[in-house]
């Protein structure tokens, strides 16, 4: 079992431009999370999903998009990129007892 | 609404101290409440978790966390500092909304000392 895995590791962007995250998950969750990490801040939620075709905003949606076609995985979508979107983002996959399981995270630069 | 409280950034102890790591949290239904540690660029892991029952909990790498209702704290202990538990530490309850999504606290920063 790989668990949750994040694609790519790392991306730096110039402002303006797009991007997607992606997030696969092989645990047969139904529940779904992107969140951003930045210092002092602990974790914020962007987008969740409850199951396969739905989402939900968290937080601080605004500047994202997300996208959930497959139960394995959750898109994350910057249509214009902004140096205030500079973050560590990870995704998790919620099991029992509302555990949840974490990627290894996406370090994103946007320049 | 629900919310959770690190009291401390950043904690400092020497390596074989006790490590104390607090965590404060308000909640409108009963709580499933969380602990997870970070190491340095990686993903947050589960140390342990309270749910129903046993209000002492015991987690991986010999950390422990007793739920206390009536000080609705849920304090992180471990007896005996290692070099390897330097790490960021965080706190999350359980979203009392129909989601039950959770919600973390801004983490707690643990040093520790040769």
């Amino acid at each position: 079992n790989a668990g949750v895995t994040q694609t790519p590791k790392f991306r730096v962007l110039k402002t303006g431009q797009s991007m997607t995250l992606l997030c696969a998950q092989d645990m047969n969750h139904e529940y779904m999370y992107w969140y951003r990490q930045d210092p002092g801040m602990g974790l914020r939620l962007i987008h969740y999903s409850v199951g396969e075709g739905t989402t939900a905003k968290g937080e601080v949606p605004d500047g994202y998009n997300v996208s959930r076609l497959k139960k394995q995985n959750f898109l994350l979508g910057l249509e214009s990129a902004a140096p205030s979107q500079t973050s560590v983002y990870f995704c998790a996959s919620r099991g029992g007892y509302n555990e949840q399981f974490f990627g290894p995270g996406t370090r994103l630069t946007v320049l | 609404a629900q919310s959770v409280t690190q009291l401390g950034s950043h904690v400092s102890v020497s390596e074989g101290a006790l490590v104390l790591l607090r965590c404060n949290y308000s909640s409108s239904v009963p709580p499933y409440l969380f602990w997870y540690v970070q190491y340095p660029n990686q993903g947050l892991q589960l140390l342990l978790k309270y749910t129903t029952g046993a209000t002492l909990v015991k987690g991986i790498n010999g950390f422990e966390a007793e739920f206390k209702k009536s000080e609705t704290s849920f304090h992180l202990t471990k007896p005996s500092a290692h070099m390897s538990d330097a790490a960021e530490y965080f706190c999350a309850v359980r979203d009392g909304g129909s989601q039950g999504n959770l919600i973390f606290g801004k983490g707690t920063k643990l040093s520790v000392k040769p």
